[in-house]
């Protein structure tokens, strides 16, 4: 079975800080994803990366940057979190384009 | 452009009931894939079906079935028998040959409520 594994569920941060949500699937997945999810808005893209040291924009990538060192792993960072911020982030991994998509569970991250 | 409508923000039905959720989509692309996921209250969205637009045949699963209408750009989705384990936010998607990169557009989902 794919594994996409996120580091945390639960994320309580100040505003101002700098975050690192971090994603790694286990499946040799070429194309990762970081979405967004707020009530009422659906899934957001924020950022994907079709392979190693490689990222494209998605529809929301204000505030956010991320990194791709290894294959397995996608970072999220937030350089400067604030309070808009607060939402559900999901990463994703598919194995080409067009292929299915494997989410992880999630973090809830709240900006205080 | 890519855009998909799940017209319903939320349905409730009682345990047994049949319910179907509405998806509607646009595309310019000839060749596109739609996608049904299903995400529970824990968070983690589960992969349902994909289909591709040169294959308009109903698919159907245990419970779930999906209608694809490309004459109306729709892919419902129908629980047979709803239970209360099927209460979950259901998303559609849709990747055209268009999409940079093989990304997905999402549909703002269903929040469907099954009681018991």
């Amino acid at each position: 079975d794919v594994k996409v594994t996120q580091s945390s569920r639960y994320l309580v941060k100040r505003t101002g800080e700098k975050v690192f949500l971090e994603c790694v699937q286990d499946m040799d997945h070429e194309n990762m994803f970081w979405y967004r999810q707020d009530p009422g808005l659906g899934l957001r893209l924020i950022y994907f990366s079709y392979d190693v040291k490689m990222k494209e924009k998605g529809d929301i990538p204000e505030g956010y940057s991320v990194s791709r060192e290894k294959k397995e792993r996608f970072s999220l960072i937030l350089e400067s979190a604030s309070t808009n911020q607060t939402s559900m982030y999901l990463c994703a991994s598919s194995r080409d384009r067009g292929n299915i998509q494997y989410f992880g569970a999630g973090t809830r991250l709240s900006v205080l | 452009a890519q855009k998909v409508t799940q017209a319903q923000t939320e349905i409730s039905v009682v345990e047994k009931e049949d319910v179907t959720l509405d998806c509607v989509y646009e595309t310019r692309d000839t060749t596109y894939y739609l996608f049904w996921y299903k995400q529970p209250p824990s968070g983690e969205l589960v992969f349902l079906i994909r289909r591709n637009s040169f294959d308009e045949q109903n698919e159907i699963s245990g419970r779930y079935s999906w209608n694809f209408q490309k004459s109306t750009s729709s892919f419902n989705f129908t629980i047979t028998a709803s239970q209360v384990v099927d209460s979950a936010v259901y998303f559609c998607a849709l990747r055209s040959r268009g999409s940079t990169l093989g990304r997905l557009y999402f549909g703002r989902g269903t929040q469907l409520t099954v009681w018991p």
